[in-house]
């Protein structure tokens, strides 16, 4: 089975600062990666995915995030916050491999609040 | 329209009633998936069509929920004689090819927020 796990549930920062999202994944399998932001009473949006060519992946809105295998962790960061990044970001896991290529598995979500 | 429609938009429903959520995936879209998402968490997997065909069924909760896609567009997700458990937000997302997004994007609708009481 897959899985992701996205460490801190809420994470604040102030207006220009870095912003780091934590995910680390499980799977037996190669994975491939995914990041989604949520607005408010919305659908997600796609940010950037990770499909096996480069391991860094840049990303809308100035995100990137890092494919490393050997920390099994694929954390979403941009250099300096903008009031409009607060929403809710969530981490998910697929893969071709396993006969499951319809199952995208989300992570529990992290929500960034963005200070002045 | 320009991208994934889904109505009603709120729903409430009291306990033991039936429920439909429609959802209008982006014209032409191959794939059709439907998510759960209880408050606080992540999208949980439902059920993957492919065209008409429904492929994937296996995170349908019980025998309570059935969707259905007959002509490969327009989607319906019914739920049969609601319990309190079944109030969350249900998503529902269209891709141009197959697969969970790695071959084209996942595009969502904005979702319905079923509340039974």
């Amino acid at each position: 089975a897959q899985s992701v796990t996205q460490l801190g549930s809420h994470v604040s920062v102030s207006e220009g600062a870095l912003v780091l999202l934590r995910c680390n994944y499980s799977s037996s399998v190669p994975p491939y990666l995914f990041w989604y932001v949520q607005y408010p009473n919305q659908g997600l949006q796609l940010l950037l995915k990770y499909t096996s060519a480069a391991t860094l992946v840049k990303g809308i809105n100035g995100f990137e995030a890092e494919f490393k295998k050997s920390e099994t962790s694929f954390h979403l960061t941009k250099p300096s916050a903008h009031m409009s990044d607060a929403a809710e970001y969530f981490c998910a896991v697929t893969s071709i491999n396993t006969g499951t290529a319809s199952k995208l598995t989300f992570g529990t979500g992290t929500r960034l609040q963005v200070t002045l | 329209g320009a991208g994934v429609s889904q109505s009603p938009r709120y729903k409430v429903a009291k306990r033991g009633q039936d429920v439909a959520l429609r959802c209008d995936p982006i014209s032409g879209h191959v794939s059709l998936f439907w998510y759960q998402q209880a408050l606080g968490q992540g999208p949980e997997f439902l059920t993957y069509f492919q065209n008409e065909a429904q492929l994937d069924k296996s995170g349908l909760p019980s025998d309570r929920f059935f969707a259905e896609r007959p002509e490969g567009s327009v989607s319906t997700l019914k739920i049969q004689r609601t319990q309190q458990e079944d109030s969350a937000v249900y998503l529902c997302a269209s891709s141009l090819a197959g697969g969970a997004g790695y071959n084209s994007p996942l595009h969502f609708g904005n979702g319905t927020r079923l509340t039974v009481t």
